[in-house]
């Protein structure tokens, strides 16, 4: 079983829709990432969080640590925000990324 | 400033040929690490450095696999005899120290013909 489990694999909304990915851990942690991947491989973070719910624009992600779990949600979704996005922990006595495998969100207008 | 940036961006190289691929850091940014991407898959741990010091390389698939970063700057990540399953992203991303954000370069995608 993968440490870092990621649901849905993929998701095709329509523009405009809100949209949630989760994230489920198995590992002690010390904190979350979200990460976008576009085509061509580049990734960008979204937020680091460890507690509580962060938001920046449109985006929002919150982490429960007792349940050991994450979601990413995208409010008012546009074409733009088609890529793969990526939940990733860190171990609580490593700096390294546990990576999950990826949500691919595909946004249609 | 500048972000992390990682050359080649792509290498072909045949079965058994050795390659070398670069990162430089952020400046300042005392962590880095190298991933490998396949296609389809999320990134995994192959090594991480503080500073010059390699402390942990535990992902490293093969002792074919050696990275070094010897000023605490710049890194390379070496592939010797190179296989077919060594095809892959391979993604170098660095951090002001260890447990916090990570920034990533643009990768320099292996393909091993």
């Amino acid at each position: 079983k993968n440490e870092v489990e990621q649901s849905p694999q993929n998701l095709t909304a329509q523009e405009g829709e809100f949209i949630t990915i989760n994230c489920s851990y198995s590992v002690g942690i010390s904190a979350l990432h979200w990460l976008q991947q576009h085509p061509g491989g580049g990734i960008v973070s979204l937020f680091m969080l460890s507690s509580g719910k962060k938001k920046h624009g449109r985006l929002i992600a919150t982490i429960n640590i007792q349940e050991k779990h994450s979601s990413l949600h995208i409010t008012a979704s546009h074409p733009r925000d088609s890529a793969v996005y990526i939940c990733a922990v860190i171990r609580g006595s490593q700096g390294n990324l546990i990576f999950g495998k990826g949500t691919k969100l595909s946004v249609k207008p | 400033g500048a972000g992390v940036s990682q050359s080649p961006r792509y290498k072909v190289a045949k079965r058994g040929q050795d390659v070398a691929l670069r990162c430089d850091p952020i400046s300042g940014h005392v962590s880095l690490f190298w991933y490998q991407q396949a296609l389809g898959q999320g990134p995994e741990f192959l090594t991480y450095f503080q500073n010059e010091a390699q402390l942990d390389k535990s992902g490293l698939p093969s002792d074919r696999f050696f990275a070094e970063r010897p000023e605490g700057s710049v890194s390379t990540l070496k592939i010797q005899r190179t296989q077919q399953e060594d095809s892959a992203v391979y993604l170098c991303a660095s951090s002001f120290s260890d447990r916090v954000e990570q920034y990533f370069g643009p990768g320099t995608r292996l393909t091993v013909t």
